[in-house]
């Protein structure tokens, strides 16, 4: 177990609606990034934010947004919900954007789009 | 689009026997890590190699690179039925900042 706490657990909207996932990263870790894991696929890389800044994004509509907070806590938004939307939404915190770092993931966030 | 690619997409051995599955890149690398995840939960990283090695041990796990074909392999031996999960490769941007998984080898060991 990674000390990435992420809630909720699971969750359940329809079209067109906005969700908030929400993340705590592992003690002194000051970088998050989140991924969309589709069933059966390798996740997908949504953004990274390292010191409350956006600091890279993958191939996502603006309409996924995040937040990182002076605690380094982080939140993806997700709004106008579309059914391709539903995965397993997972945060990863680590050290610093080096990329020499272990990502250490927490367990997810199964959202479902009806 | 996947960095990775990994190879066979699925695969079924009995306890005790060798495992062994194949990433490829695309792009240059500095580094290469696999990691694994149970049954639709967090990835848990296993070994990162870096691109001037070769091979690389911990444990029951052999992970060779070879940087000319961009290839990797993930050798898990003597393997039990906890070794069961999704592993996958994954690369970083030459950034640092993105990190980009392949599409993951389910691997299932039968008692």
């Amino acid at each position: 177990e990674t000390g990435v706490t992420q809630s909720p657990t699971h969750l359940i909207k329809t079209r067109g609606q906005q969700v908030t996932l929400r993340c705590s990263s592992q003690s002194g870790h000051n970088t998050v990034s989140w991924y969309q894991q589709a069933l059966g696929q390798g996740p997908q890389f949504i953004f990274q934010y390292y010191r409350e800044e956006e600091n890279g994004r993958g191939n996502f509509p603006p309409r996924f947004s995040g937040l990182q907070f002076p605690n380094y806590s982080s939140e993806l938004n997700v709004n106008a919900l579309e059914l391709d939307d539903s995965a397993l939404y997972l945060c990863a915190s680590s050290y610093s954007t080096s990329g020499e770092d272990t990502q250490y993931f927490g367990p997810g966030t199964r959202l479902t789009v009806l | 689009s996947q960095q990775g690619e990994e190879d066979p997409q699925a695969l079924s051995i009995q306890e005790g026997e060798n495992a062994t599955m194949n990433c490829s890149y695309k792009t240059s690398i500095n580094n290469l890590q696999w990691y694994r995840q149970n049954s639709g939960r967090g990835l848990v990283h296993l070994i990162l190699i870096r691109s001037n090695e070769r091979e690389k041990h911990s444990g029951r796990l052999r992970v060779t690179l070879d940087t000319s074909k961009k290839s990797s392999s993930l050798l898990i031996t003597a393997s039990r039925a906890a070794d069961t999960a999704s592993y996958f490769c994954a690369t970083y941007n030459n950034a640092g900042n993105m990190l980009t998984f392949g599409g993951g080898t389910r691997l299932m060991v039968k008692p």
